[in-house]
């Protein structure tokens, strides 16, 4: 079946620090993967995606990877703001799947 | 464009009592929507979601239900609330057929006392 697993947080950074927020997956066939931010006391925004193995998907400075032969897509950020502070979930949908299967989120908090 | 709204945004409830929450989708035809349900400090877990109308598919057994009256109206209710009930309700819609992403409402957090 689908499942996600992403690194437990909260994931606290100085300023202009490197992020990399750690998303492994199961799924049936060829899974779509994404990386979806919450701020707080809002629903969920897409940040990036990719559909097929070796894609990178990019937005706002983040890249992740879609790595098949680890069945992996880590986040990555070469400097996070304080703007950035927000809950962030991975997610895939299988071949033939209708929903995504979300991870359980990690919070980051990035310090001034 | 397409948009996505769902209200009421807050919710304070009484156990044992009734829910609705509705969400409404513009800007698009034939979307499949879902119900996601997000327990404090907890992941996404997928309620219900429907390809069309009066068509409803439930992951998980529990006392809520959702209904589809219109191609773009997705009304998620329950009969009597429980105090787990409490937490943050999203709607979500997605093309048919499509294996791309989800796209999100406001969301609706409920609070059952």
């Amino acid at each position: 079946g689908n499942s996600v697993t992403q690194m437990e947080g909260p994931v606290t950074l100085s300023e202009e620090a490197f992020l990399t927020i750690n998303c492994t997956y199961t799924a049936t066939g060829y899974p779509s993967l994404f990386w979806y931010v919450q701020y707080p006391g809002e629903g969920l925004q897409l940040l990036l995606k990719a559909t097929k193995a070796d894609d990178k998907g990019s937005n706002k400075g983040f890249e992740a990877t879609y790595r098949k032969e680890t069945t992996s897509f880590h986040l990555e950020k070469g400097s996070v703001q304080v703007s950035d502070s927000a809950v962030y979930f991975c997610a895939n949908r299988g071949t033939g799947r209708r929903a995504l299967t979300f991870g359980s989120g990690t919070r980051l908090q990035v310090q001034p | 464009s397409q948009t996505i709204h769902q209200w009421p945004a807050t919710l304070v409830q009484p156990v044992g009592s009734p829910l609705s929450l509705e969400c409404t989708v513009e800007g698009t035809s034939n979307p499949n929507l879902y119900w996601y349900r997000q327990a404090a400090g907890r992941g996404l877990q997928l309620l219900f979601y429907s390809v069309g109308i009066g068509q409803i598919s439930s992951e998980v057994p529990q006392n809520l239900s959702a209904s589809r009256p219109q191609d773009r109206q997705f009304i998620l209710s329950s009969k009597k609330l429980l105090l787990s009930d409490s937490g943050f309700y999203l709607c979500a819609w997605g093309l048919a057929g499509d294996t791309g992403e989800l796209f999100f409402g406001e969301g609706s957090r409920l609070t059952v006392l």
